[in-house]
């Protein structure tokens, strides 16, 4: 079964500086993997998804993540945080028909 | 363009009553889901759905039913209500390898 492990529960970035929140994943082959933004009380969005094409995923609101099957990882980076990036963010593997998140970062923008 | 919906948004019930969770989807996406998110457990699948009457269970089905007479509709229901029940249901479709989600219902079992 694919497992899905966030590597921090809280991240705390100062407005304008870089932001790396990890996410590792365990499969025996390359599952597609997504990043989702929650902002609070509301619904899951698509931030980006990696399907076996390009390595490094451009998505939106200046996010970006890269696949390095070498070490099993999907990190999402941002070089230059925003108040507004401040929300809980999930790592996502689908493997089949199932979706596997993980257990969700949550990012903090200090002014 | 209203995408996916819940309802309700909020729901107070007691431990043994009945409970429905509505999704209802404008795309025809063929595959539903319905999760449940919980401090420290990030979002957990129920049941998912991949057409109109063909459902198959998540890693956490005990205690809940689904149907999907139609391809919009994806109902939950609890047919007991319990308190560690108590979580906020999200309802998702999917199309193209990409999840679309409801705002979720606020269930509270007391």
């Amino acid at each position: 079964a694919q497992s899905v492990t966030q590597l921090d529960s809280h991240v705390s970035v100062s407005e304008g500086t870089p932001v790396l929140l990890r996410c590792n994943y365990s499969s025996s082959y390359s599952p597609s993997l997504f990043w989702y933004v929650q902002h609070p009380n509301k619904g899951l969005q698509l931030l980006l998804k990696y399907t076996s094409a390009a390595t490094l995923v451009k998505g939106i609101n200046g996010f970006e993540a890269e696949f390095k099957k070498s070490e099993t990882s999907f990190h999402l980076t941002k070089p230059s945080a925003h108040m507004s990036d401040a929300a809980e963010y999930f790592c996502v593997a689908r493997t089949g028909n199932q979706f596997y998140f993980g257990t969700g970062t949550s990012l903090t923008v200090i002014p | 363009d209203a995408g996916i919906t819940q309802s309700p948004r909020y729901k107070i019930t007691e431990t043994g009553r009945q409970v429905t969770l509505m999704c209802h989807q404008t795309w025809s996406h063929s595959y539903m889901f319905w999760y449940r998110q919980d401090l420290g457990h990030g979002l957990r699948l129920i049941y998912y759905s991949a057409a109109a009457d063909i459902t198959d269970k998540g890693e956490v089905p005990d205690g809940y039913v689904v149907s999907r007479s139609k391809t919009e509709n994806f109902p939950l229901t609890l047919e007991s209500a319990t308190r560690s029940q108590t979580s906020v249901y999200f309802c998702a479709s999917s199309v193209s390898d990409t999840q679309y989600f409801g705002p979720g219902t606020r269930l509270t079992v007391l």
